[in-house]
């Protein structure tokens, strides 16, 4: 069974000060790994796909990382305008004819000016 | 920039009811999708459809509900008999290709059973 587990929790930070939130997992061959931004009683906004183990992207403040067990995603000079649950899930290549993903729980972010 | 719209953005129903959840997905994408989210709890996968079937179902998915495309625009979620546990916010997403690329979220439906 395709498992995402997301660290930590919650997490609080001072506007500008770095961070990084991980999301490890184990799924029957990785076909991509997702980040989500979600706000309160919104629905998730995609941020990145991620394929390969070493495969960098980035997006404003935002960059992901993946190798073969996890997913980071790093936060630079966070603003508070960043507070948000980011959300992590992988979409496995075999047993999914579906082409599903599979969601963490996410970290929910707090960045104080 | 293209999204996917749903509506209602909130429904309260009295168990037993049935409620019709309806999507809009991105004009050219032909691979849609319902998740679910319970408050304070993970988004799960309902179902996926594609070229009129179903693709695939979670277990969640039982004989209550139902997807269909009435139409070239519309993807609807029916719940025939609701339960106070099917209250959740419900996503819609689409994707125009399934294994690769960006798959997209509406804003959800917030279902409240009484």
């Amino acid at each position: 069974e395709d498992q995402v587990t997301q660290s930590p929790e919650a997490l609080r930070l001072q506007e500008g000060e770095s961070s990084s939130l991980n999301c490890s997992y184990t799924v029957s061959g990785l076909r991509g790994l997702f980040w989500y931004r979600q706000d309160p009683g919104k629905g998730p906004e995609f941020l990145f796909t991620l394929y390969s183990a070493g495969e960098e992207k980035e997006k404003e403040r935002l960059k992901a990382t993946l190798t073969k067990k996890e997913s980071f995603l790093h936060i630079t000079a966070p603003k508070p305008e960043d507070s948000a649950t980011y959300l992590c899930a992988v979409q496995a290549h075999f047993n999914n004819a579906g082409n599903m993903l599979t969601f963490g729980g996410g970290t929910r972010l707090m960045v104080k000016p | 920039e293209p999204e996917v719209t749903q509506t209602p953005s909130h429904q309260v129903t009295q168990m037993g009811q049935e409620v019709i959840l309806r999507c809009v997905p991105i004009s050219n994408h032909l691979y849609f999708y319902w998740y679910r989210q319970i408050l304070g709890q993970k988004v799960e996968f309902l179902v996926s459809f594609y070229n009129n079937e179903i693709s695939e179902k979670s277990e969640i998915f039982d004989d209550q509900f139902s997807v269909e495309r009435p139409d070239g625009s519309n993807f609807t979620l029916k719940i025939r008999s609701t339960k106070l546990e099917d209250s959740a916010m419900y996503f819609c997403a689409s994707r125009g290709t399934p294994t690769t690329g960006e798959l997209f979220f509406g804003e959800g439906s917030r279902l409240t059973v009484l």
